[in-house]
C-alpha cells in the first residue's frame, strides 16, 4: 500500500493567515493527489484533484501542487468557514489511502 | 446534482454482517463512474474499503478483502456494501462516495451512516 503522510497533524492560525499543509507519499504517485475539507458531522469535500485541479465551486483561495511524492495545499487567506479537518488521498493505485488528516483551528 | 443515501442497520452484533445499501439519485450508476464505499471510525481518519463499477467490476482494500463484498443493482440505480465477521473495530461511520473520474478522487460523497458493532 501507499502511505500518505501529512503535515503538521495539527495548525493554528489566524483568519487571513496564509496556511500551508503538506503530504508526502511513500512512492511517486505522479500527479493522481487529491484534498478534502472535512467539517464535524459532515462528510468529506473534495477541493483539489490531480494535484492542483480546483473542483468546481471551490474558492479561488485553495490551490494544490506537486508532483511525485510531495504535495502542497495553500490557503492564501484564511476564512473562518475553512477552519477543519484537511486529508490527502492518493489515487494512483487501490487501495486508496489517505493522509492522517491536518486539524486547523482558530488561534 | 447526484446525490448519495446510506441506509442499514445502525447496530450490528459482533460476528455478524454489516450490510448497507447507497441509493444514488439525479445520475446513473451505470455511467462511467467507479462507486466506493468509505469508513470513519469515531475521531479517526479515512479508510477505502472498496469500489465497484456499473459492470460489476470490483476492487477491494486487501485488508478487509477476505470479509467484503460490494454489489450493484442497476435496477434500483444502487449498490451496496457486505461486511461479515464483524468486530468493535468495524464500529465507524461509513460513507459511499462517487470517482469523479478513472484515477480521481471522490467528488460526491453520502451523509454518512454510523454503524456501531455492539451485543
Amino acid at each position: 500500500d501507499i502511505q500518505m503522510t501529512q503535515s503538521p497533524s495539527s495548525l493554528s492560525a489566524s483568519v487571513g493567515d496564509r496556511v500551508t499543509i503538506t503530504c508526502r507519499a511513500s512512492q511517486s504517485i505522479s500527479s493522481y493527489l487529491n484534498w478534502y475539507q472535512q467539517k464535524p458531522g459532515k462528510a468529506p469535500k473534495l477541493l483539489i484533484y490531480d494535484a492542483s485541479s480546483l473542483q468546481s465551486g471551490v474558492p479561488s483561495r485553495f490551490s494544490g501542487s506537486g508532483s511525485g511524492t510531495d504535495f502542497t495545499l495553500t490557503i492564501s487567506s484564511l476564512q473562518p468557514e475553512d477552519f477543519a479537518t484537511y486529508y490527502c488521498q492518493q489515487s494512483y493505485n487501490t487501495p486508496y489511502t489517505f493522509g492522517q488528516g491536518t486539524k486547523l483551528e482558530i488561534k | 446534482q447526484v446525490q448519495l443515501q446510506e441506509s442499514g442497520p445502525g447496530l450490528v452484533k459482533p460476528s455478524g454482517t454489516l450490510s448497507l445499501t447507497c441509493a444514488v439519485s439525479g445520475g446513473s450508476i451505470s455511467s462511467n463512474n467507479w462507486w466506493s464505499w468509505v469508513r470513519q471510525p469515531p475521531g479517526k481518519g479515512l479508510e477505502w474499503i472498496g469500489e465497484i463499477y456499473h459492470s460489476g467490476s470490483t476492487n477491494y482494500n486487501p485488508s478487509l478483502k477476505s470479509r467484503v463484498t460490494i454489489s450493484v443493482d442497476k435496477s434500483k440505480n444502487q449498490f451496496s456494501l457486505r461486511l461479515s465477521s464483524v468486530t468493535a473495530a468495524d464500529t465507524a461511520v461509513y460513507y459511499c462516495a462517487k470517482s469523479k473520474g478513472f484515477r480521481v478522487g471522490f467528488d460526491y460523497w453520502g451523509q454518512g451512516t454510523l454503524v456501531t458493532v455492539s451485543s
